[in-house]
C-alpha cells in the first residue's frame, strides 16, 4: 500500500534552516508529482509546493517562495524540502503527498517549530 | 484562486444531513475535458486528510456512499445524507486547476 513517510523537523530559530525528507513505498515514485502541504496548530491546510515526476518543474505558493526549495531523489524514492530563512509563521505540520490527478495520498506529516 | 467554504461549522444530530459549501473565486471547470477540478477532503484530529471526492462529484474507493459531491463551476456542495458518529471531522474543499488551494475548512459535530 502507498506509504509516505516525512522526517526531518523540529524546533528551530527565526531565520534558520530545516531540511524534510519524505521517504515513498508502495507506489512507483518516479511517476507521480509530489507535494508539501502544511497545517498551522488548530488552522487550515496550506499548499506550500510541488514538483514534476523528473523534478524539472516546481511551483511554490507565495508565502515560500525565495525561502523554500523542492527537490527529489527518483532513485531513492524520496522527495524533500529545504525550508531556508524560517520565520516564526512557518510553524505548522508539513504533510507529504502523492499527487494523481489531485492529493489522493498524505504522510502523517513533521512537525516544524520555528521559535525564539 | 481562492476558496470559500460556508459555514465555518455545523452540528447536525445523528442519521440527519449535512450540507458543506464550497465556492471559488474562479471557473474551475476546464472546458477542453469538461471537469471540474473540486476536492473533498475529510480531517479527523491528529490524522492527514484523507480524499473523499474528486473531479466535484467521483467517490474515492472505498469511501461510503452518504458522501455525495455536486456543483459546477464556482459553487460546490458536499452533502453527508445520514451522518454518522465517524462522520465528525473537518471538511476541506480544494482546487486543483492551478496549483492547490483550500478552503478555510467545515468542523462537522454532532
Amino acid at each position: 500500500q502507498v506509504q509516505l513517510v516525512e522526517s526531518g523537523g523540529g524546533l528551530v530559530k527565526p531565520g534558520g534552516s530545516l531540511r524534510l525528507s519524505c521517504a515513498a513505498s508502495g507506489f512507483i515514485f518516479s511517476h507521480h508529482y509530489m507535494t508539501w502541504i502544511r497545517q498551522a496548530p488548530g488552522k487550515g491546510l496550506e499548499w506550500v509546493s510541488f514538483i514534476s515526476s523528473s523534478g524539472s518543474d516546481v511551483f511554490y505558493a507565495d508565502s515560500v517562495r525565495g525561502r523554500f526549495t523542492i527537490s527529489r531523489d527518483n532513485a531513492k524514492k524520496s522527495l524533500y524540502l529545504q525550508m531556508n530563512n524560517l520565520r516564526v509563521e512557518d510553524t505548522a505540520v508539513y504533510y507529504c503527498a502523492r499527487e494523481n490527478l489531485t492529493t489522493d495520498y498524505w504522510g502523517q506529516g513533521t512537525l516544524v517549530t520555528v521559535s525564539s | 484562486i481562492v476558496m470559500t467554504q460556508s459555514p465555518d461549522s455545523l452540528a447536525v444530530s445523528l442519521g440527519e444531513r449535512a450540507t458543506i459549501n464550497c465556492k471559488s473565486s474562479q471557473n474551475l471547470l476546464y472546458s477542453v475535458d469538461n471537469k471540474n477540478y473540486l476536492a473533498w477532503y475529510q480531517q479527523k484530529p491528529g490524522q492527514p486528510p484523507k480524499l473523499l471526492i474528486y473531479w466535484a462529484s467521483t467517490r474515492e474507493s472505498g469511501v461510503p456512499d452518504r458522501f455525495s459531491g455536486s456543483g459546477s463551476g464556482t459553487h460546490f456542495t458536499l452533502t453527508i445524507s445520514s451522518l454518522q458518529i465517524e462522520d465528525v471531522a473537518v471538511y476541506y474543499c480544494q482546487q486543483y486547476i492551478s496549483t492547490r488551494t483550500f478552503g478555510q475548512g467545515t468542523k462537522v459535530t454532532i
